[in-house]
């Protein structure tokens, strides 16, 4: 256990319908990263935060995805009209951005699967 | 852009063997690097971090090198196990804290 912790862990949902996974990160980092995962590839950044700001979104953030950090504490990920290419494994990381040599913990991650 | 490669994506050893994971970046221009093992619909262990002023790091019968002026590291397993079956990621952090990610090894080690 990393202290990172992930909400649902698993979530079956129909093309369409909407989605929120929630992560928690370790209390004390600043920095919260959410990166998504695809069968057989490593994992692909989508965005962070530092505090309650989001500082970078990737590319492949399309609009039907926002992601908040309200109070700069827990952070939600919300995916509008799901589609079958968003099933993947949704991976949350925390690091404090005090060090530079700071490591990224990992959250157990959500895996979607979009029927 | 930074483009991070794995090679072999797919490596079966028996058990007792050493053997050597690569890892490879397109841009030396990066703080750290990162190996972490992944078991199957899990998430990610971190293994070791070697910073960029470094040249390797150590845990148990695991060693990474990381040459930033060829743009490659190496994670070296000693005398392999059939619980370190898994995938081995290696990830690079750039400025802004982001990990780029190799497609992964998986690594299968026959009892």
């Amino acid at each position: 256990d990393t202290g990172v912790s992930q909400d649902p862990r698993h979530k079956i949902t129909k093309r369409g319908q909407n989605v929120t996974f929630r992560c928690d990160p370790i209390s004390e980092h600043n920095r919260l990263y959410w990166y998504r995962q695809t069968l057989g590839q490593g994992p692909e950044f989508l965005t962070y935060f530092q505090n309650e700001a989001q500082l970078e979104k990737s590319r492949l953030l399309s609009d039907r995805f926002s992601a908040e950090r309200p109070k700069g504490s827990f952070s939600t990920l919300e995916i509008q009209r799901t589609e079958q290419g968003d099933s993947a494994m949704y991976l949350c990381a925390s690091r404090s951005s005090g060090r530079a040599d700071n490591e990224q913990y990992f959250g157990p991650g959500t895996r979607l699967t979009v029927t | 852009k930074q483009e991070v490669t794995q090679i072999p994506a797919a490596l079966s050893v028996p058990e007792g063997e050493n053997l050597v994971l690569n890892c490879s970046f397109t841009d030396s221009a990066i703080y750290n690097l990162q190996w972490f093992r992944q078991d199957p619909g899990k998430g990610l262990t971190s293994l070791l971090l070697i910073q960029s002023s470094q040249r390797e790091q150590t845990s148990g019968r695991l060693n990474a090198s990381l040459d930033k002026s060829s743009g490659r590291s190496t994670l070296y397993i000693a005398a392999s196990q059939p619980g370190d079956s898994a995938t081995y990621l290696c990830a690079v952090r750039g400025n802004t804290g982001k990990l780029i990610f190799g497609q992964g090894t998986t690594l299968q080690v026959k009892p």
